[in-house]
């Protein structure tokens, strides 16, 4: 079955620090990968996507991501991070156009804490 | 912006009784999900529509669960009877485009089981 798996479930980090959030994924086919941000109290929102061509992808706020794909691996990246990036951060994954399958797979998510 | 609407916010019930969640998508929006999330825990989907037609549900607890889109626009969500374990948030999203992933989620639901 397929899986992401989002290893750090907490991160803290100062202000101005880099930061990178693992994603990995459990599938052999295509695949459609996305980051979403849900703030504090407000609503589960995109934050970038991959579907194909280049691998390292830019998305809103300052945030990229890279597809790996010999390492199954989505990863977050930030060169330096504001407070108010502080928020609760979920990869997703959903088979690309070659599957009949339908479901979207979110990972456990990791808790971004930034320290003013 | 068009949003995706959920009523209510909040909702508390002791077991046993029933509850019942709204949802209405960005206007145009054929696909249509309801997912439950527990604090701590990603999004698990529930059940998936395609107009009026449930595409995905093999994780809707059937026994207790339903849900319906009967004009392929709003959709209910319903438990009978609640039990404690369904305490969580019930997220609605929709989507333009089946199976691209890209979802537009609602504020969600907030149930409490007594």
């Amino acid at each position: 079955a397929q899986s992401v798996s989002q290893h750090n479930h907490h991160v803290i980090l100062s202000e101005a620090a880099s930061l990178e959030l693992g994603c990995n994924y459990s599938y052999g086919g295509t695949v459609n990968l996305f980051w979403y941000v849900q703030y504090p109290g407000q609503h589960l929102q995109l934050l970038l996507k991959y579907f194909s061509g280049d691998p390292l992808v830019k998305g809103i706020k300052g945030f990229e991501a890279e597809f790996i794909k010999s390492k199954f691996s989505f990863n977050l990246r930030k060169p330096s991070v504001q407070w108010s990036d502080t928020a609760e951060y979920f990869c997703a994954v959903t088979l690309g156009p070659d599957s009949s399958a339908s479901k979207i797979i979110f990972g456990s998510g990791t808790r971004l804490s930034i320290r003013p | 912006e068009a949003e995706v609407a959920q009523s209510p916010r909040y909702k508390i019930t002791e077991k046993s009784q029933a509850v019942a969640f709204w949802c209405d998508p960005i206007s145009g929006h054929a696909t249509l999900y309801w997912y439950r999330q527990i604090l701590g825990q990603g999004p698990e989907l529930l059940v998936q529509f395609q107009d009026e037609s449930v595409v995905d549900d093999s994780q809707l607890p059937k026994d207790r669960f339903s849900a319906e889109r009967l004009k392929g626009v709003d959709s209910t969500l319903k438990i009978q009877p609640a039990e404690l374990g369904d305490s969580a948030m019930y997220l609605c999203a929709s989507s333009g485009q089946q199976n691209t992933g890209e979802l537009f989620f609602g504020e969600g639901s907030r149930l409490t089981v007594l």
